[in-house]
């Protein structure tokens, strides 16, 4: 059964600090790995998607990368800002589901 | 296209009631799936389609029941609601094209079952 750990479960930082958001999984056999944004009480907005091919992937300040081998995927927010602060989800594919990690709570202060 | 839609967007119920959430998608998606969320917890699976009339169970099938009549539609139903129910239900759609793979989600249910 395919776990997903994201540490740390908070995260609080000053405006322009750089986010460094991790997520591990246990099973190598993956078809894509995930990365949403949850604001409070809302729903899930797809920030990147790698490919298990894919080494890594870029979207603005956004950057992530997979390393299936060791079962890991970073996930960098540049320059944080106050609009940045959210719940952010790592979810790998394993063909016909999804696995969640818990997510990690991101609070970035003015 | 309106994505995927979800109904009601907040319920509350008694225990023992029936109902049923709503999922839409109008992207022509085989696959549907249904995931709930607890506090802190990631989503958890419920049930999946990969096309009208296939339906399968998830990691937490237990009191939900599903089918699945035609591509757009997805149906979630609560036979029996327990107090364990309450929870926030998303609905998804996923599409592969050409090795590369998108989903959709909807943007919630919440449930509260008294």
């Amino acid at each position: 059964k395919q776990e997903v750990t994201q540490i740390p479960a908070a995260l609080s930082v000053p405006e322009g600090e750089n986010l460094v958001l991790n997520c591990s999984f246990t099973d190598s056999a993956i078809y894509n790995l995930q990365w949403f944004r949850q604001d409070p009480g809302k729903g899930l907005t797809s920030l990147l998607l790698i490919q298990s091919s894919q080494r890594e992937q870029t979207s603005g300040r956004l950057n992530a990368s997979l390393d299936k081998s060791s079962g890991r995927s970073t996930l960098y927010i540049a320059a944080s800002q106050p609009g940045d602060s959210a719940t952010y989800l790592c979810a790998v594919s394993n063909d016909y589901k999804l696995s969640f990690g818990a997510g990690t709570t991101v609070t970035v202060r003015a | 296209n309106a994505g995927v839609t979800q109904t009601p967007k907040f319920q509350v119920l008694k225990t023992g009631q029936s109902m049923t959430l709503q999922c839409a998608q109008d992207m022509n998606h085989e696959y549907m799936s249904w995931y709930r969320q607890d506090p802190g917890m990631g989503l958890r699976l419920i049930h999946y389609s990969v096309g009208a009339g296939i339906t399968d169970q998830g990691e937490v099938p237990n009191g939900y029941n599903v089918s699945r009549s035609t591509t757009e539609d997805f149906p979630l139903r609560l036979l029996s609601a327990a107090p364990s129910q309450t929870s926030v239900y998303f609905c998804a759609s996923k599409i592969r094209t050409g090795g590369r793979e998108t989903q959709y989600f909807g943007p919630g249910t919440r449930l509260l079952v008294l």
